[in-house]
């Protein structure tokens, strides 16, 4: 199946500080990639959809301000967590779609303190 | 919007026993649905998958059968080995480039 990877993997920040995940797809292009959380022992949720060249679209309830998503090419995605509090740690997956299919990034686990 | 229940929340089977897990959706454009399995810490896997012009699909010990007139889809796995223990998620979507939507999980716990 196709490669989506994401990065970084782990990150650790302090309360107030902003963080930068980045979803690529590797093999194909991704006209659309989903940004999921994931907290402990819970579903996936989807926060947002990220449309090449537009403004994403964010699920009820997520902030649009405080998790910038940026969709500038067909094979990169950036969600910013902007002023990280402790609530907002938890497992960030993109999953990029091409052809019919979704792939699912590795995932990257933020911890805030 | 689509919404998706799976059930149960947990299961255990001895090693060799079969699995089932149900989920029902609410969406009736919903004409695919996957079905991922997750690890500790780690991405979700999809294991297979089925859309809405098939009623059943098998993949060796894995299958998924779908009704439609009643919005449920199953997932069957036959002789369960320790390896297969991990928490599932089924999911729905409308397909191309629309989100899924996921049930809440299934623990499985397989014993050896």
């Amino acid at each position: 199946g196709a490669v989506v990877s994401q990065h970084p993997s782990r990150v650790i920040c302090k309360s107030g500080t902003s963080v930068k995940i980045e979803c690529r797809s590797l093999d194909f292009q991704a006209t659309t990639m989903f940004w999921y959380r994931q907290f402990p022992k819970q579903s996936l949720m989807l926060m947002a959809t990220s449309n090449e060249g537009s403004k994403a679209t964010y699920e009820q309830g997520v902030e649009k301000d405080k998790f910038l998503i940026n969709h500038a090419s067909l094979t990169l995605s950036t969600l910013t967590v902007t002023s990280a509090h402790p609530e907002d740690s938890s497992f960030y997956i993109c999953s990029a779609s091409g052809g019919g299919w979704q792939y699912f990034g590795p995932g990257t686990r933020l911890t805030v303190l | 919007g689509e919404n998706v229940e799976q059930h149960p929340s947990t299961l255990s089977v001895q090693e060799g026993d079969s699995a089932v897990i149900k989920c029902t959706y609410s969406d009736s454009a919903s004409n695919y649905f996957p079905w991922y399995k997750q690890e500790l810490g780690k991405r979700p896997q999809l294991i297979i998958d089925i859309r809405s012009n098939v009623g059943e699909k098998k993949d060796q010990r894995i299958a998924v059968t779908l009704n439609k007139t009643a919005k449920h889809f199953s997932l069957h796995i036959t002789e369960t080995q320790p390896e297969d223990s991990a928490v599932y998620f089924c999911a729905a979507s409308i397909g191309g480039n629309t989100p899924l939507v996921f049930g809440k999980g299934t623990r499985l716990s397989v014993i050896a």
